[in-house]
Order: structure tokens, then sequence, then C-alpha cells
């Protein structure tokens, strides 16, 4: 596809259960980002990819929360032992490489509700 | 520490009114100001950068390093410019982007 595909979209779950979020990056992308967007919050960074190396998860709420990157391009976001404050909108974004000039593009996001 | 301050969570002018929307930022270097936008029911998407010093859809930004402040800005709003504006900032040798709160804009017509 053209753009940063994110799946699922929409994702129901109890609490306790674990989620796994799943985003596929532009293709040639790099660079591969998690954010979390919270009701009536800003855009919370939680980690980023270069490659399939992860130099800064300062982001990461708690030790529930992990990602990982396979073959430079997919993503997964794991949540384990979901709680309700973990509902959010979280969004994917890849750009080409790091670093000035690289324009960061997101996907439409995967909404998730804790229940 | 980087932080992105926009003090208006919503603003709203009539059409063909200038528009502004606020943005303030706290970083001791030379950092990196965006604009993102996310029409309803769209992804968030670029709207602009400082230093591309580009006009976007009649909207440009000019960065202030005295006042430490990215305000964006339009002479004469229009209809579709309804959105939600978020600024954000890149620091230095940090990849991430430092995100405000964001401005829900409203063009009344």
């Amino acid at each position: 596809g053209a753009g940063v595909s994110q799946s699922p979209s929409n994702k129901v779950t109890e609490k306790g259960k674990d989620v796994e979020l799943r985003c596929d990056p532009i293709s040639g992308h790099t660079a591969l980002y998690w954010y979390r967007q919270s009701l009536g919050q800003g855009l919370e960074f939680l980690i980023y990819f270069q490659g399939n190396s992860a130099p800064d998860k300062s982001g990461l709420p708690s030790d529930r929360f992990s990602a990982e990157r396979t073959g430079g391009s997919v993503s997964t976001l794991t949540i384990q032992r979901t709680q309700q404050e973990d509902s959010a909108v979280y969004l994917c974004a890849s750009s080409l490489n790091l670093g000035s000039g690289n324009t960061i593009y997101f996907g439409e996001g995967s909404w998730l509700t804790v229940v | 520490a980087q932080r992105v301050t926009q003090p208006e969570k919503l603003l709203s002018v009539f059409k063909g009114a200038p528009v502004e929307l606020k943005c303030n930022y706290s970083y001791s270097g030379s950092p990196e100001l965006f604009w993102y936008v996310q029409y309803s029911r769209q992804r968030l998407q670029l709207l602009l950068r400082h230093i591309s010093r580009e006009s976007i859809k009649g909207f440009t930004a000019d960065l202030n390093k005295g006042e430490t402040s990215f305000h964006l800005k339009k002479p004469f709003a229009q209809e579709e410019d309804s959105a939600m504006y978020y600024c954000a900032l890149k620091g230095g040798g940090a990849q991430k982007l430092v995100f405000g709160q964001g401005t829900r804009l409203t063009i009344n017509p």
C-alpha cells in the first residue's frame, strides 16, 4: 500500500488480557515509530526503531509494553495484562531515514478499548 | 527537557478572518519545528516544517528563537481548514517528535 498500515483498526479487550497491535510501514522506510494518543491528551512517544533496533525505549510506560520489528519492516506493539488506562489510539509512523529532512508519515491508528 | 505548549485547546474563527494557532517550545538547543494537521476521519499529516520556510494551503509559520515560538498563521481562513493542529519539536540528536496537546480549529461559515 501507499501509506502506513495498522491493524486492527479497533480492538476491545478485557482487562488483564494481552493485545498485539501491528504496523506495516511504507515500503523502504527504515525508521518506524510508535505513539499513543489518549483522550484529551497529546501524542505521547513510545518507541522508535532504526531497522530492527530500538535505540530509544524511553517512552514505554511500563514493562507491560514491548515492541519488536523483524526484517526491517513490520512491527508489533504488545501490551500485556492490559489495564483500563491503556485505552487509547496507538499510532504508528515511518520515515525513509532518521534525521533532518525526513518526513514522518502516520498510520490511521489502532483504537484500543480496555473494558 | 523538550516541551511543546499549545495554549489553546479550541479556536473558533469566521471564514475569511485571520487565524493564528500558538505554539511555544522549550528546548535549549536548535530545534526542528513542525506543524501537523489531522482532518476529520483522516490520518495525521505533516503541514509544514520550519526549515523549509514554505507556505502550505496558505499557512505559514516562523520560528522565533527569542520568544521560543512557532505560531501558525493564515490571513484568510477557509472552512476546509477546520481540523486538529499539532505543533511538534525534534531536538538535537533525538529522533522522536515531541508534540503539543493540539488545537482544534473550527472555521464558522
